[in-house]
Protein backbone atom coordinates (compact mmCIF):
# COMPACT_ATOMS: atom_id res chain seq x y z
CA UNK A 1 0.00 0.00 0.00
CA UNK A 2 1.22 3.44 -0.91
CA UNK A 3 1.52 5.47 2.13
CA UNK A 4 2.84 9.25 2.32
CA UNK A 5 3.31 11.47 5.30
CA UNK A 6 4.27 14.72 5.50
CA UNK A 7 5.92 16.09 8.25
CA UNK A 8 7.71 20.33 9.49
CA UNK A 9 5.00 22.43 9.24
CA UNK A 10 4.41 24.82 11.98
CA UNK A 11 4.10 28.58 12.59
CA UNK A 12 6.53 30.47 11.13
CA UNK A 13 7.24 34.21 11.12
CA UNK A 14 7.22 36.54 7.64
CA UNK A 15 10.84 36.23 6.35
CA UNK A 16 11.95 32.68 8.07
CA UNK A 17 12.86 29.25 6.68
CA UNK A 18 11.36 25.79 7.12
CA UNK A 19 12.03 22.43 5.49
CA UNK A 20 9.02 20.41 4.88
CA UNK A 21 9.35 16.45 4.36
CA UNK A 22 7.91 13.59 2.87
CA UNK A 23 8.07 10.16 3.93
CA UNK A 24 7.01 7.81 1.01
CA UNK A 25 7.13 3.63 1.23
CA UNK A 26 4.89 0.68 -0.73
CA UNK A 27 6.78 1.66 -4.19
CA UNK A 28 9.57 2.18 -6.13
CA UNK A 29 10.42 5.50 -4.54
CA UNK A 30 13.33 6.63 -7.11
CA UNK A 31 11.14 5.41 -10.25
CA UNK A 32 8.10 7.98 -10.23
CA UNK A 33 8.37 11.42 -10.18
CA UNK A 34 7.13 13.43 -6.80
CA UNK A 35 5.23 16.46 -6.51
CA UNK A 36 4.05 19.06 -3.86
CA UNK A 37 0.89 20.80 -3.71
CA UNK A 38 -0.50 23.65 -1.30
CA UNK A 39 -4.03 24.59 -0.32
CA UNK A 40 -5.25 27.76 1.04
CA UNK A 41 -7.30 27.99 4.01
CA UNK A 42 -10.89 27.93 2.12
CA UNK A 43 -8.99 27.92 -1.16
CA UNK A 44 -8.34 25.42 -3.60
CA UNK A 45 -5.43 23.12 -4.64
CA UNK A 46 -2.12 25.21 -5.96
CA UNK A 47 0.63 22.82 -7.36
CA UNK A 48 3.86 24.62 -6.85
CA UNK A 49 7.05 21.81 -7.39
CA UNK A 50 7.67 19.08 -9.08
CA UNK A 51 11.17 16.66 -8.95
CA UNK A 52 11.74 13.97 -11.36
CA UNK A 53 12.14 10.71 -9.95
CA UNK A 54 16.12 11.06 -10.21
CA UNK A 55 15.72 14.41 -8.84
CA UNK A 56 17.26 15.83 -11.69
CA UNK A 57 14.47 17.41 -13.15
CA UNK A 58 12.83 20.25 -10.78
CA UNK A 59 9.59 22.31 -11.84
CA UNK A 60 8.10 24.90 -10.12
CA UNK A 61 5.00 27.39 -10.20
CA UNK A 62 5.81 31.28 -10.58
CA UNK A 63 4.40 31.96 -7.07
CA UNK A 64 7.28 30.13 -5.13
CA UNK A 65 9.88 30.13 -7.73
CA UNK A 66 13.65 31.23 -6.48
CA UNK A 67 12.17 30.98 -2.78
CA UNK A 68 11.44 27.18 -2.55
CA UNK A 69 12.95 24.36 -3.62
CA UNK A 70 12.04 20.80 -4.17
CA UNK A 71 15.18 17.95 -3.34
CA UNK A 72 14.67 13.86 -2.84
CA UNK A 73 16.70 11.25 -1.09
CA UNK A 74 16.29 8.34 -2.90
CA UNK A 75 18.13 6.21 -0.16
CA UNK A 76 15.60 7.73 2.06
CA UNK A 77 12.35 7.48 0.12
CA UNK A 78 11.87 10.93 1.50
CA UNK A 79 11.15 14.24 -0.74
CA UNK A 80 11.63 17.39 0.62
CA UNK A 81 10.79 21.00 0.29
CA UNK A 82 12.48 23.55 1.08
CA UNK A 83 11.07 26.87 1.37
CA UNK A 84 12.69 30.46 2.43
CA UNK A 85 11.77 33.94 2.47
CA UNK A 86 8.32 33.03 4.07
CA UNK A 87 5.20 35.08 3.58
CA UNK A 88 1.77 35.22 4.78
CA UNK A 89 0.47 34.06 1.49
CA UNK A 90 2.72 30.92 1.64
CA UNK A 91 -0.25 29.63 5.06
CA UNK A 92 -1.40 26.61 3.23
CA UNK A 93 -1.53 22.79 3.99
CA UNK A 94 1.08 21.41 1.77
CA UNK A 95 0.67 17.84 0.50
CA UNK A 96 3.03 15.58 -1.31
CA UNK A 97 1.88 13.99 -4.16
CA UNK A 98 2.78 10.52 -6.26
CA UNK A 99 2.64 10.67 -10.00
CA UNK A 100 0.31 8.05 -11.91
CA UNK A 101 2.94 6.13 -14.10
CA UNK A 102 6.57 4.50 -13.21
CA UNK A 103 9.34 6.39 -15.55
CA UNK A 104 8.06 9.56 -16.50
CA UNK A 105 10.70 12.35 -16.39
CA UNK A 106 8.00 14.91 -15.81
CA UNK A 107 4.96 13.64 -13.32
CA UNK A 108 1.36 13.47 -15.31
CA UNK A 109 -1.37 13.26 -12.60
CA UNK A 110 -1.21 12.38 -8.68
CA UNK A 111 -2.24 9.31 -8.09
CA UNK A 112 -1.75 9.34 -3.73
CA UNK A 113 -1.14 11.98 -1.36
CA UNK A 114 -0.37 11.99 1.97
CA UNK A 115 -2.81 14.11 4.94
CA UNK A 116 -0.96 16.89 4.43
CA UNK A 117 1.14 19.33 6.60
CA UNK A 118 0.22 22.85 7.59
CA UNK A 119 2.40 25.90 7.65
CA UNK A 120 1.17 29.10 9.17
CA UNK A 121 3.09 32.80 8.42
CA UNK A 122 2.90 35.42 10.83
CA UNK A 123 4.37 37.61 12.72
CA UNK B 1 -0.01 29.31 -19.86
CA UNK B 2 -2.65 26.98 -20.22
CA UNK B 3 -5.64 28.10 -17.55
CA UNK B 4 -8.88 25.80 -16.51
CA UNK B 5 -12.02 27.35 -15.75
CA UNK B 6 -14.69 25.13 -13.95
CA UNK B 7 -18.29 25.72 -14.44
CA UNK B 8 -20.42 25.85 -12.32
CA UNK B 9 -18.79 27.12 -8.88
CA UNK B 10 -21.92 25.12 -6.92
CA UNK B 11 -24.25 23.10 -7.90
CA UNK B 12 -27.13 21.91 -5.59
CA UNK B 13 -28.24 18.56 -6.27
CA UNK B 14 -29.80 15.66 -4.53
CA UNK B 15 -29.12 11.79 -3.56
CA UNK B 16 -29.66 9.67 -6.78
CA UNK B 17 -29.91 13.41 -9.08
CA UNK B 18 -27.00 13.14 -12.51
CA UNK B 19 -23.95 15.85 -11.61
CA UNK B 20 -22.37 17.07 -14.78
CA UNK B 21 -19.66 19.33 -13.96
CA UNK B 22 -17.79 20.86 -16.94
CA UNK B 23 -13.85 21.98 -17.43
CA UNK B 24 -13.13 24.20 -20.16
CA UNK B 25 -9.22 25.00 -20.93
CA UNK B 26 -8.21 28.58 -22.62
CA UNK B 27 -6.57 26.49 -25.51
CA UNK B 28 -6.48 23.07 -26.87
CA UNK B 29 -4.86 20.37 -24.37
CA UNK B 30 -6.20 16.68 -26.17
CA UNK B 31 -6.87 15.05 -23.16
CA UNK B 32 -4.37 15.90 -20.90
CA UNK B 33 -7.33 16.10 -18.04
CA UNK B 34 -7.50 14.70 -14.45
CA UNK B 35 -10.14 15.21 -12.19
CA UNK B 36 -10.08 15.35 -8.46
CA UNK B 37 -12.33 15.08 -5.86
CA UNK B 38 -12.08 16.37 -2.47
CA UNK B 39 -13.66 15.78 0.59
CA UNK B 40 -13.58 18.66 4.23
CA UNK B 41 -10.09 17.82 6.04
CA UNK B 42 -9.09 15.09 3.60
CA UNK B 43 -6.30 15.15 0.32
CA UNK B 44 -7.46 14.99 -2.81
CA UNK B 45 -8.54 11.70 -4.54
CA UNK B 46 -8.11 11.37 -7.78
CA UNK B 47 -11.02 10.15 -9.70
CA UNK B 48 -10.16 10.30 -13.58
CA UNK B 49 -7.01 10.72 -15.57
CA UNK B 50 -6.82 11.09 -19.16
CA UNK B 51 -10.26 12.51 -19.49
CA UNK B 52 -12.02 9.56 -19.29
CA UNK B 53 -9.96 6.46 -17.54
CA UNK B 54 -11.10 5.42 -13.87
CA UNK B 55 -8.82 5.85 -11.43
CA UNK B 56 -8.82 1.94 -9.33
CA UNK B 57 -11.20 2.08 -7.76
CA UNK B 58 -13.67 4.18 -8.47
CA UNK B 59 -16.84 3.67 -8.83
CA UNK B 60 -18.75 3.41 -12.55
CA UNK B 61 -20.98 6.38 -11.49
CA UNK B 62 -18.19 8.37 -11.97
CA UNK B 63 -17.30 9.25 -15.83
CA UNK B 64 -15.14 11.69 -17.79
CA UNK B 65 -15.66 12.82 -21.07
CA UNK B 66 -14.24 15.68 -23.87
CA UNK B 67 -11.16 16.43 -25.52
CA UNK B 68 -9.32 19.08 -26.56
CA UNK B 69 -11.14 22.31 -24.45
CA UNK B 70 -14.29 21.28 -23.51
CA UNK B 71 -14.16 18.50 -20.68
CA UNK B 72 -16.89 16.59 -18.24
CA UNK B 73 -17.06 14.95 -15.09
CA UNK B 74 -20.53 13.22 -14.71
CA UNK B 75 -21.58 11.71 -11.88
CA UNK B 76 -24.50 9.03 -12.60
CA UNK B 77 -26.65 8.72 -9.59
CA UNK B 78 -25.04 11.01 -6.15
CA UNK B 79 -24.50 9.26 -3.27
CA UNK B 80 -24.37 10.46 -0.21
CA UNK B 81 -20.28 10.16 -0.34
CA UNK B 82 -20.10 12.04 -3.26
CA UNK B 83 -20.74 15.87 -1.92
CA UNK B 84 -17.60 17.17 -2.46
CA UNK B 85 -15.50 19.42 -4.02
CA UNK B 86 -14.19 18.37 -7.75
CA UNK B 87 -11.14 19.96 -9.47
CA UNK B 88 -9.99 19.36 -12.54
CA UNK B 89 -6.34 19.53 -13.68
CA UNK B 90 -3.62 19.52 -17.08
CA UNK B 91 -1.17 17.21 -17.27
CA UNK B 92 1.05 19.29 -18.96
CA UNK B 93 1.67 21.99 -16.22
CA UNK B 94 -0.02 20.72 -13.65
CA UNK B 95 -2.50 23.50 -12.97
CA UNK B 96 -5.97 23.20 -11.19
CA UNK B 97 -8.86 24.32 -11.95
CA UNK B 98 -10.68 26.40 -9.37
CA UNK B 99 -13.18 23.74 -8.46
CA UNK B 100 -16.87 22.97 -8.75
CA UNK B 101 -18.94 22.26 -5.15
CA UNK B 102 -22.01 19.48 -5.02
CA UNK B 103 -23.89 19.98 -2.39
CA UNK B 104 -26.72 18.57 -1.08
CA UNK B 105 -29.95 20.55 -1.92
Amino acid sequence: EVQLAESGGGLEQPGTSLRLSCAASGFNFGNFAMSWVRQAPGKGLEWISSSSGSGAGTYYANSVKGRFTVSRDNSKNILYLQLSSLRAEDTAVYYCAKTLAPGTPRPTFFDSWGQGTLVTVSS
Amino acid sequence: EILLTQSPATLSLSPGERATLSCRASRSIATYLAWYQQKPGQAPRLLIYDASNRAAGVPARFSGSGSGADFTLTISSLEPEDFAVYYCQHRSNWLFGGGTRVEIK
